[in-house]
């Protein structure tokens, strides 16, 4: 079957650094994509990855292992709006979107 | 650029009712997806389409109906609602089926 495993919760402090693992099982691979949810919103888009390798996009960096089905999110400099669910999310040989639960991210100050 | 927008926002029905979610996109994008989201669960893909007049079902399906008469709009229809049916819907659209999806505002269903 296809499935997206990630953290439910995790805890960091403003101004830190946190890294929000993923790994994959899919029918085909077409891209790795992370998405922020802030409470109460939308999924908006962060990142896709379908090489291996680091994708640096400001604070925050995805990375992409295709032999391990693994990635992470990486987010540097924590700020208090960074406080919300991280979304993995799997492109499978039909196109289609697999998504994990979600990564409840807290930021204390 | 309005993006993604869904009507209504909120909505409370009875066990039984009828009602249609509105999707209405201005990207000129080709492909919609209806999602819904749970707690503790991933975006579950109920229906999608990939041009005006085509549809196709999703992981969940049943108990459900769409229709993309209009390439901007895709209209998602409860015929008979049931509790299980309460939770967070939100529409997504993409250029192509690689692309990044850009995702409406959502519509949070209660089904009594």
């Amino acid at each position: 079957g296809q499935n997206i495993d990630q953290p439910t919760e995790m805890t960091a402090t403003e101004g830190a650094i946190v890294q929000i693992n993923c790994t994959y099982q899919t029918s085909g691979f077409n891209g790795l994509f992370w998405y922020q949810q802030h409470a109460g919103e939308a999924p908006t888009f962060l990142s896709y990855n379908v090489l291996d390798g680091l994708e640096e996009k400001g604070r925050f960096s995805s990375f992409l292992s295709r032999s391990k089905g693994y990635s992470y999110l990486l987010l540097k400099e924590l700020q208090m709006k960074d406080s919300a669910s991280y979304l993995c999310a799997a492109m499978d040989s039909n196109y289609q979107l697999i998504w994990g639960a979600g990564t409840k991210l807290i930021i204390k100050p | 650029n309005a993006g993604v927008t869904q009507t209504p926002k909120f909505r409370v029905l009875k066990t039984g009712q009828s009602m249609t979610l509105l999707c209405a996109q201005d990207m000129n994008h080709e492909y919609m997806y209806w999602y819904r989201q749970d707690p503790g669960m991933g975006l579950r893909l109920i229906h999608y389409s990939v041009g005006e007049g085509t549809t196709a079902k999703g992981e969940v399906p049943d108990g459900y109906n769409v229709s993309r008469l209009k390439k901007q709009n895709f209209l998602l229809g409860l015929e008979s609602a049931a509790p299980s049916q309460t939770s967070v819907y939100f529409c997504a659209s993409q250029t192509t089926e690689q692309e990044t999806q850009y995702f409406g505002p959502g519509t949070r269903l209660l089904v009594l």
